[in-house]
């Protein structure tokens, strides 16, 4: 069974610090990697894709991938109470199995 | 811009009713998918789609069936409802190469009385 892990949290950082979330994989074939914020009640939405080793910036984002250690990371900074929400993992497992395997999310909270 | 419509956002059903959950994408993604996801057990694929007419069983799709007759549309059907069925049922798409992700409509929350 392929799995994606993720630290379920809370994950508690203080308004303007960095917020590091972490996730591992255990499908050494895996290709391509994302990170998804889902607010409470709300749907999942894709903030970061990442396909290759080293790093990816978007704005306050950035997302780590190190294949060799089959691990990913997503670090925010600046971190505000409106990034509060659940971050979800996803893996592209590359078994032509068309579905992402996602990670059960870790729960970040910001303090004002 | 990406856009997953799920029919509804609520709905209230009594047990042993026959349920339509309706979602349609615009972005002629090959691949469509149904998720439930309940408090503390993530996402799990009920069933997914990855041509018209095309199905295959997630990791758990009993008491659930599909029907994708237009490219567009993917529709989750749970023909006799059940208590145990309550959930936040989300419709995602993809497009049909293995490296793209994944677009998520804005869910249904079922309740089963």
């Amino acid at each position: 069974q392929k799995e994606v892990e993720q630290n379920s949290g809370p994950l508690s950082v203080p308004e303007g610090a960095i917020a590091s979330l972490n996730c591992t994989y255990s499908d050494r074939v895996s290709q391509s990697f994302f990170w998804y914020r889902q607010y409470s009640g709300k749907s999942p939405e894709l903030i970061m894709s990442i396909y290759s080793n080293g790093d990816k910036e978007d704005g306050r984002f950035t997302a780590q991938l190190n294949k060799a250690s089959q691990y990913v990371s997503l670090l925010i900074r600046d971190s505000q109470p409106s990034d509060s929400a659940t971050y979800l993992c996803a893996v592209n497992e590359d078994t032509g199995r068309r579905a992402l395997t996602f990670g059960s999310g870790t729960r970040l909270q910001v303090q004002p | 811009d990406v856009k997953v419509t799920q029919s509804s956002r609520y709905l209230v059903k009594r047990t042993g009713e026959k349920v339509f959950l309706e979602c349609v994408q615009d972005m002629d993604h090959e691949n469509m998918f149904w998720y439930r996801q309940d408090p503390g057990l993530g996402l799990r694929l009920i069933y997914f789609s990855y041509d018209v007419k095309m199905k295959e069983k997630g990791d758990i799709p009993e008491g659930y069936s599909v029907s994708r007759e237009k490219k567009e549309r993917f529709s989750l059907i749970l023909e006799s409802a059940s208590t145990n069925q309550t959930s936040m049922y989300l419709c995602a798409s993809r497009h049909g190469t293995d490296q793209g992700a994944q677009y998520f409509g804005a869910g249904t929350r079922l309740s089963v009385l």
